[in-house]
């Protein structure tokens, strides 16, 4: 089945810099690959998300890049603000079932004001 | 609010005990996902139903089981519980086998003493 690796597992930034969050996967038929931010206490939820045939995708503040040759995607969050601290966790799939998504490990995000 | 809804909020038990979570999926979404999230860790996938049917497995102990009623709604039960099981279960729907988003619903949180 599918693995997905995301690094770092905690990442700390200064209120107004970027923030980088990478993944990668291994099975090459995966071709969904969605961004979810967890508060603490809170549920999960989708802030992007892209598929394989598109290379970059962008929302306001938030963009994701896909490489599927490397079979890698990143999270870039820019100009971060506090309300960015949470984990983040990527997430890979078969995209026409959806029915093994495999979630990577976290990312805890930490944005000091 | 992800319209997905999760019952008991919290539950407290005792090792050896058997308990049943309850999930009712937003409504027209035919998939639910469980997951499980132990602390400051990621989602573990668990199982996925679809429209009534086992559609995939992830790492679900054989201890535990889930099934979808015809209304849609799924129970996840935990029998002969262990400390370890003490965690966060999260269910998550989509509208079918290719739906996209997953809404997640606000999770139970289970402590086993």
């Amino acid at each position: 089945g599918e693995n997905v690796e995301q690094h770092p597992s905690t990442l700390s930034v200064q209120e107004g810099d970027s923030a980088v969050i990478k993944c990668t996967y291994s099975d090459s038929a995966s071709n969904y690959f969605p961004w979810y931010k967890q508060e603490l206490g809170k549920r999960p939820q989708l802030i992007i998300d892209i598929r394989s045939n598109v290379g970059e995708k962008k929302d306001q503040r938030i963009a994701v890049t896909l490489n599927k040759t490397a079979k890698h995607f990143s999270l870039h969050i820019t100009e971060t603000q506090p309300e960015d601290s949470a984990v983040y966790f990527c997430a890979a799939s078969l995209g026409y079932n959806n029915n093994d998504m495999r979630f990577g490990a976290g990312t805890r995000l930490t944005v000091k004001p | 609010d992800s319209g997905v809804t999760q019952t008991p909020k919290h539950l407290i038990t005792a090792t050896g005990q058997r308990v049943t979570l309850r999930c009712s999926p937003r409504s027209g979404d035919l998939s639910v996902y469980w997951y499980q999230q132990s602390l400051d860790q990621g989602l573990q996938f668990l199982i996925q139903y679809y429209n009534g049917e086992e559609r995939a497995k992830g790492n679900i102990l054989e201890r535990f089981s889930a099934q979808q009623f015809p209304d849609l709604h799924s129970e996840l039960n935990l029998s002969s519980l262990e400390l370890g099981d003490s965690a966060l279960y999260f269910c998550a729907s989509t509208s079918g086998p290719s739906g996209n988003e997953q809404f997640f619903g606000p999770g139970t949180r289970l402590t086993v003493l």
